[in-house]
């Protein structure tokens, strides 16, 4: 089945020591999204990539990088975890396009926790 | 300010009754609308979806009706069973073709056998 791979499920790692969350699709979607979500809170949009061309959320901190080396692959780098970065993160994908009502497909999630 | 607002948190149903699962939102601009269901330990699944130019639309057990002028949206689950208990989300686009939405924070629905 085509779908939306997130790995690892659970990620542990120390107060400002690096990690990196994968993200890998099967469905071609040229769209390809990283969301954090809190407990009790709504997913909330990190960036997203189309194609390769990045675009970052205002809101999003600098700590928060991503890179897309294919279609199929996109990675979220956390460059120095702090605690408030202990939460859930989606990857979705999509089609891009305005005639597209395509809905986002989401993985399971990387539940990230912070020593 | 939250954008998209889901003002239950949780709600319980009887099995085969109606779930009404409300949804409010701000931006006129938002195109179309989507409600998403998760399970624990498991990442949203989409359930349904309308268009900001039609008022309803329906799928099985499930109908979404849409109020633009009171902002507000609704997903019906009749009859109610017991493996729909899930978190709903309900989500706005606000991107156009980028296709990014923003999410409400979820209403926990329990449908009691």
């Amino acid at each position: 089945d085509a779908m939306v791979i997130q790995n690892p499920r659970y990620q542990v790692t120390q107060f400002g020591k690096p990690v990196t969350l994968s993200c890998s699709q099967t469905l071609n979607h040229n769209v390809m999204y990283w969301y954090q979500q809190k407990s009790s809170q709504a997913p909330k949009l990190l960036f997203h990539y189309y194609d390769k061309d990045f675009n970052n959320e205002a809101d999003t901190p600098d700590n928060f990088q991503s890179r897309r080396p294919n279609t199929s692959f996109c990675f979220l780098d956390i460059r120095s975890p702090g605690l408030g970065d202990a939460a859930m993160y989606l990857c979705a994908t999509s089609i891009r396009g305005l005639t597209s009502n395509q809905p986002q497909h989401f993985g399971d999630g990387t539940r990230l926790s912070i020593l | 300010d939250q954008q998209v607002k889901q003002n239950s948190p949780s709600l319980s149903v009887q099995e085969g009754r109606i779930s009404i699962l409300n949804c409010d939102y701000t931006n006129s601009m938002f195109d179309y609308f989507l409600w998403y269901k998760k399970y624990p330990a498991e990442g949203p699944t989409f359930l349904i979806s309308i268009s900001s130019i039609k008022d309803k639309n329906e799928d099985g057990r499930f109908t979404v009706f849409l109020n633009k002028s009171a902002k507000h949206l609704s997903l019906h689950i009749v009859p109610s069973q017991p493996g729909d208990s899930a978190v709903y989300f309900c989500a706005a686009r606000y991107g156009g073709a980028t296709n990014k939405l923003i999410f409400g924070t979820g209403t926990l629905l329990a449908v009691q056998p």
